[in-house]
């Protein structure tokens, strides 16, 4: 079946406290993106990845990392997470930024 | 800048009325993609269509029926005799060939009420 996984779905932490989302991809796509969904504000495009080791900022990147190693993952990566990055992210792949994104479940995280 | 524009915060009607979302967008490009994507209240996130800027037809699918019009750069998504099950978040969302990003609109409510 294809589709995007992540993990965790819900993470409760600490300001100042690494964290990583691991988010894997099972349909060889080439795009790869991680968004964050806030109300009133969409959905926003933290960072994104055209193919491995090629990585871009979106929107909102900022207090965020990425990284493409390989092809199939894009670790989400808060090393010092804060209060404004309680959230709900979205990863998501596709073949380009053309095409239609699949989408992860969603990862709720609450910093506090 | 925001390039994708849903005025609509919410839409609430009544089951079997018809229901329109607005979507404008803003871009150079003469090439781009435009996209609607549904959020229903179990929070995936579900891909409904996409249309590229040399295609102006306009496409139905089922219940659901799109008018892209690039005069007025937008892309209208209307649901024709809605139902409970078509309450949910709406997203419309746009990719420029001269841009690696994806701009998504703020989203719009719709609330079916039996």
């Amino acid at each position: 079946e294809a589709q995007v996984t992540q993990n965790p779905r819900y993470l409760i932490t600490v300001t100042g406290k690494k964290l990583t989302v691991t988010c894997s991809q099972n349909m060889n796509h080439e795009y790869m993106s991680w968004y964050r969904q806030d109300p009133g504000l969409g959905l926003r495009q933290i960072y994104y990845s055209m193919n491995v080791e090629v990585t871009d900022k979106g929107d909102v990147p900022e207090g965020y990392k990425v990284s493409r190693k390989e092809k199939r993952n894009f670790p989400l990566i808060l090393e010092s997470p804060s209060p404004n990055q309680t959230s709900l992210y979205f990863c998501a792949s596709s073949l380009d930024r053309g095409y239609e994104q699949y989408f992860g479940p969603g990862t709720r995280l609450t910093v506090t | 800048a925001q390039k994708v524009t849903q005025a609509q915060t919410e839409i609430s009607v009544v089951e079997k009325e018809d229901v329109t979302l607005d979507c404008v967008y803003e871009t150079r490009d003469t090439t781009y993609y435009l996209f609607w994507y549904k959020q229903p209240p179990s929070g995936e996130l579900v891909f409904l269509i996409r249309r590229n800027s040399f295609d102006e037809q306009n496409e139905i699918s089922g219940r659901y029926s799109w008018n892209f019009q690039k005069s007025t750069s937008s892309f209208n998504f209307t649901i024709t005799a809605s139902q409970v099950v078509d309450s949910a978040v709406y997203f419309c969302a746009l990719s420029e060939y001269g841009f690696r990003e994806l701009s998504f609109g703020a989203g719009t409510t719709v609330t079916v009420r039996a």
